[in-house]
């Protein structure tokens, strides 16, 4: 019954490693989302995708990409991770794109991911 | 700059109180404005959206308003209940994706 789902909920490495966070979701949602909720819990959104269009929050490192192998799945992979990466990062999925209207967020349980 | 300021980072009430809580923002118009509660250790839920054509929104306890000459929308929580303790955020949806307010943690004791 999970409608958006990450793995894993929890992950420590060392700086300097790449690390992949998996996103689902079983909702039939066409934009997927990426979000960084930093120590101060401001959630802030790193990327917006559907597919038809990437939209990137310009001050997010290049270090950090989204890969989607299909609608339903919204990938992060982080390259060279620094100590300023640890966060919760949160995904979202919702049904049309930003500023469409029927723009509700459904977001996964979260990953803590802590950089060492 | 833009900015979306939650006026109280934390607000303490007494059970069966309304709660009141505001979102200004600036330099921004959005078309849509969103309501979420967040528990810790857990993502935000959605709890409303308001439009900018109307006024105000109500869904059980709960009641938004959205002011877009003023750039502020106000969320109500009428009949407060322990339960309603969390974090509370506003969001304004525009083309390049939602922006959060940092939240306002609300707690209501019995």
């Amino acid at each position: 019954d999970t409608a958006v789902s990450q793995t894993p909920k929890y992950l420590v490495t060392q700086m300097g490693n790449d690390k992949s966070i998996k996103c689902e979701q079983n909702l039939g949602h066409d934009t997927m989302y990426w979000y960084k909720q930093d120590s101060k819990k401001f959630l802030k959104i790193m990327f917006s995708y559907n597919n038809k269009e990437l939209i990137i929050n310009k001050t997010v490192p290049n270090r950090f990409s989204p890969k989607s192998p299909d609608k339903a799945h919204l990938n992060l992979h982080i390259n060279s991770l620094e100590l300023g990466d640890s966060a919760v990062y949160f995904c979202a999925s919702s049904q049309d794109a930003a500023g469409a209207g029927r723009n509700e967020q459904f977001f996964g349980p979260g990953t803590r991911l802590t950089v060492l | 700059s833009q900015k979306i300021e939650q006026n109280s980072e934390a607000l303490n009430i007494q059970e069966g109180k309304t709660a009141t809580l505001t979102c200004n923002y600036t330099n921004y118009s959005p078309a849509y404005l969103q309501w979420y509660r967040q528990d810790p250790g857990r993502g935000p839920v959605f709890l409303l959206l308001i439009r900018e054509n109307e006024k105000e929104k109500r869904k059980e306890r709960l009641k938004v308003t959205f002011d877009t000459t003023l750039k502020q929308s106000l969320f109500h929580i009428t009949a407060s209940q322990p339960a309603d303790s969390a974090t509370y955020l506003c969001a304004l949806d525009i083309s390049s994706g939602m922006r959060f307010g940092a939240g306002t943690r609300l707690t209501v004791k019995p």
